[in-house]
Parts: C-alpha cells; structure tokens; sequence
C-alpha cells in the first residue's frame, strides 16, 4: 500500500525568495517518487523523479528534491522564484516496478509567486 | 523526450449527446494508458486503465458504460463519454506508458476539458 500526502494546500512566496513544497509519503516498499507541475487548463509536466539513485534529484527549472527516507519525506525546493513558477504542483508515488494502476497523486500545492 | 497529445483540447456539446476524446503517444509505443479526470482545484482521479487490445479496467465507481474506452493499437486510446450530462463537464487527461527504459514513467497528455450544456 502507499499514499502521499501534500502539507499544504497553498503556498505564496514572494519572487526572488525561496520555494519549499512540502510531500511525504507512506509505503511498504522502495518507492519511485516524482513531482509534476500543472498550469492552468494545461496537462501535467515532470519536473523531477526519484528512482532510488541520488537522493537529491535535480528537475527541470531550477528545482530539486531530497528524498528523506527516515522522514519519509520528498520536498520540492527552489532558490528563487519566479513568476512563472506559479501553478499547482502534485507530488506523486509509484512502487518501484509497479503494476499499471499503482501512481497515487497528493492532493496538490497550489504556489502564488507575488511580485 | 516522450510525447503525448490530446485532441480536442476543448470541448463543447449539448446533453445527451457523445463525445470521443483522443490521446495519442507521438514517438513511442504505448503499452498502457491511463485515463484521469480532474475536477477544479482538485487531484486527478484515475477513471481507468487500457492495454492495447484488452478491455480497459476501470476504478471503482466509474461507470463503463457511461465512459467507453477503446486502445485499438499501441499509439492510440480513445475515452468517449456517452449520452454526455452537465456532471460530465471536467477536465479529462491521459498517460501513456511505454517500454524500456522508462517502464514506470507515465507521460501526461496536455488534457481536454469538456464543458456540457
């Protein structure tokens, strides 16, 4: 069994000021983890996935996440963001090689960016 | 990189009558795909799972006969919501996942929303 769980609803930061997205997870086995982002009306791009190799995994746009297997945690961190980064983003677990029906999606973090 | 399209991308239509939603995976064989619904400001809910040439296996709770799902060869999935009603209105997104070396990656369509009136 696994679930995910997103700590917060909604996050607001300030542009040029760090972004900490928070997702922990719960799971009887290795898990592959990954975090996606969603714009408004638009489909869901990858941003960055773990699959049991380093565990600070570097994504696209200036994200990365660690994976903290004693917290069972996977949080997404930026340095600075941007404008453009504002959107809803879901943290999601999978087993290692699992079976076609085995993605479970956190309930979203929607990330507002203020001028 | 992995591509999966969506056509339409938006849609409109009168109650009672049936929509055909497409996804497509451009550049590579998709042994699975995955149909999702997501309501506003909402996760995605998986509606239902296709193999190429198998029926589609569907969540519980989601009516098959409402949702028919048809993955007639390994780059093509069609969703079509039948005798559509205005709680039909969402939006719907698909994956697709393919072989090696990705087994376990799903790749996302852009999505199509349906509105019914």
């Amino acid at each position: 069994a696994q679930s995910v769980t997103q700590l917060d609803s909604h996050v607001s930061v300030s542009e040029g000021t760090p972004v900490l997205l928070r997702c922990n997870y719960s799971s009887s086995y290795s898990p592959s983890l990954f975090w996606y982002v969603q714009h408004p009306n638009k489909g869901l791009q990858l941003l960055l996935k773990y699959t049991s190799a380093a565990t600070l995994v570097k994504g696209i746009n200036g994200f990365e996440a660690e994976f903290k297997k004693s917290e069972t945690s996977f949080h997404l961190t930026k340095p600075s963001a941007h404008m453009s980064d504002a959107a809803e983003y879901f943290c999601v677990v999978s087993p290692p090689s699992g079976s076609a029906r085995q993605l479970t999606f956190g309930s979203g973090t929607q990330l507002t960016v203020l001028p | 990189g992995a591509v999966v399209s969506q056509h339409p991308s938006w849609v409109i239509c009168k109650s009672g009558t049936s929509v055909k939603i497409e996804c497509r995976s451009l550049d590579f064989q998709a042994t699975t795909m995955f149909w999702y619904r997501q309501f506003p400001k909402q996760s995605l809910m998986l509606m239902a799972t296709s193999n190429e040439g198998s029926k589609a296996t569907y969540e519980q709770g989601v009516e098959k006969d409402k949702f028919l799902i048809n993955h007639a060869s390994l780059t093509l999935s069609t969703l079509t919501v039948t005798s559509a009603h205005p709680e039909d209105s969402s939006f719907y997104i698909c994956s697709a996942r393919g072989g090696a070396p990705s087994y376990n990656e799903q790749f996302f369509g852009p999505g199509t929303r349906l509105t019914v009136l």
